[in-house]
């Protein structure tokens, strides 16, 4: 069983649609849960962070963590062509930021 | 505030020849971390380094490479006699310390690496 698992995709959705991005992980001992966005040839930048269970909202996107079921999601409100790129879920278990990332969805927003 | 910076930002080597592969992290940042990214996948971590220690290398592969972070200049990743599967993208990433939960690894540009 991979360490963080991601559906590949692509995963695609019209414009201004909801994009729901899922991650599962296996270490139950999981801190701070991190998802990043990289468009191809180019350095992954973080979206946003979640740590608590529950939501996390952060204008169109929303992180949302369920720590018994170890389960993330990044949601993509009002979702935009340049939205389109590979989302990557990454996870830190230990107490510095080595992160175990997922192979990443591929998201692709047509007009 | 310049963001991490790596350099080159390419770098083409034949099989048997050297590899290094540069990172300045972010100014006020003492935590340096390096990631490798095969065509396709997700970053793999490989080390972890503080000024002059090396805090886990899990990552690394046991053979050829090898990372230092001297107390003056840039952390390097050098990948002796490099073969066609080294062929990735290198990530370093940065960050200011390392114990709170809600700080964040910041990352350079990458240093995509060809081997001929």
């Amino acid at each position: 069983q991979k360490e963080v698992e991601q559906n590949s995709g692509p995963l695609s959705v019209p414009e201004g649609a909801i994009a729901s991005l899922n991650c599962t992980y296996s270490d139950r001992g999981s801190q701070s849960f991190f998802w990043y966005r990289q468009y191809s040839g180019k350095s992954p930048e973080l979206i946003m962070f979640i740590y608590s269970n529950g939501d996390k909202e952060d204008g169109r996107f929303t992180a949302q963590l369920n720590k018994a079921s170890q389960y993330v999601s990044l949601l993509i409100r009002d979702s935009q062509p340049s939205d389109s790129a590979t989302y990557l879920c990454a996870v830190r278990t230990g107490g510095y930021n080595k992160l175990i990332f997922g192979a990443g969805t591929r998201l692709a927003v047509h007009p | 505030n310049a963001g991490v910076m790596q350099n080159p930002r390419h770098l083409v080597r034949r099989r048997g020849q050297e590899a290094r592969l540069r990172c300045s992290p972010m100014k006020g940042h003492s935590h340096v971390y390096w990631y490798r990214q095969l065509p396709e996948e997700g970053l793999k971590f490989m080390v972890y380094l503080q000024k002059e220690n090396i805090i886990d290398e899990s990552g690394m592969p046991k053979e050829r490479f090898s990372a230092e972070f001297p107390k003056e200049g840039p952390s390097i990743l050098r990948i002796q006699q490099v073969v066609r599967g080294d062929s990735a993208a290198y990530f370093c990433a940065s960050s200011p310390d390392s114990g709170l939960m809600n700080t964040e690894a910041f990352f350079g540009q990458g240093t995509r690496l060809t081997v001929v």
